[in-house]
């Protein structure tokens, strides 16, 4: 099955500085690449996905990589602020068909944006 | 839009009692919704995956008997864990999978559910 790999497990940054994540996984055949970002005790918020038909996607401040030769892909975040302050989560997986793409995790980036 | 709810948030139970979990996408359909078990400062670990109108397909290591899934409808789905253990105490989300285009598969996840078994 698939395996996701996360680095680094935290990340200290000052505000204003930029912040990357990466995430490696195993199965080829993954083509669905989301992050996920979760505050304590909440649930999981999505903040942008990739697909492996496309290089690179930038949604304002968020922008992810994905490299399909070396399987692995990367978060990057510019200009942090304290509310990005957060655990980040990467995932894989593969779309059949039909439909019903399981999600793989990675281990988890806890980011913490200094003032 | 695409809004995942769950019931309860928190719960609070005797060893030995059974626990009944809601999830229920509140404004689209859901074929497709996933049961995630996750313990403080770790990742979601995925238990099983629960389809509308047939039976839930569960990850190696989950216990059928004891984490019983019921996908009844195309926005609900219910995670019982039957005769809890305290080792059974995690937070439990949901996710429900919203089928868009073709190239777009998203899952929502509802806000959790604490449990707690004493």
């Amino acid at each position: 099955g698939e395996n996701v790999e996360q680095h680094p497990s935290t990340l200290s940054v000052q505000e204003g500085d930029s912040a990357v994540i990466k995430c490696t996984y195993s199965d080829s055949a993954s083509n669905y690449f989301p992050w996920y970002k979760q505050e304590l005790g909440k649930r999981p918020q999505l903040i942008i996905d990739i697909r492996s038909n496309v290089g690179e996607k930038k949604d304002q401040r968020i922008a992810v990589t994905l490299n399909k030769t070396a399987k692995h892909f990367s978060l990057h975040i510019t200009e942090t602020q304290p509310e990005d302050s957060a655990v980040y989560f990467c995932a894989a997986s593969v779309r059949p068909a039909g439909g019903g793409n399981k999600l793989t995790f990675g281990t988890g980036t806890q980011l913490k944006v200094e003032l | 839009g695409a809004v995942v709810s769950q019931h309860p948030s928190r719960v609070i139970c005797k060893s030995g009692t059974s626990v009944k979990i809601e999830c229920r996408s509140l404004d689209f359909q859901a074929t497709t919704m996933f049961w995630y078990r996750q313990f403080p400062k770790k990742s979601l670990m995925l238990m099983a995956t629960s389809n509308e109108g047939s039976k839930a397909t569960y990850e190696q290591g989950v216990e059928k008997d004891k984490f019983l899934i019921n996908h009844a409808s195309l926005t609900l789905s219910t995670l019982t864990v039957t005769s809890a253990h305290p080792e059974d105490s995690s937070f439990y989300i949901c996710s429900a999978l919203s089928l868009g285009l073709s190239s777009t598969d998203t899952q929502y996840f509802g806000p959790g559910t604490r449990l707690t078994v004493l």
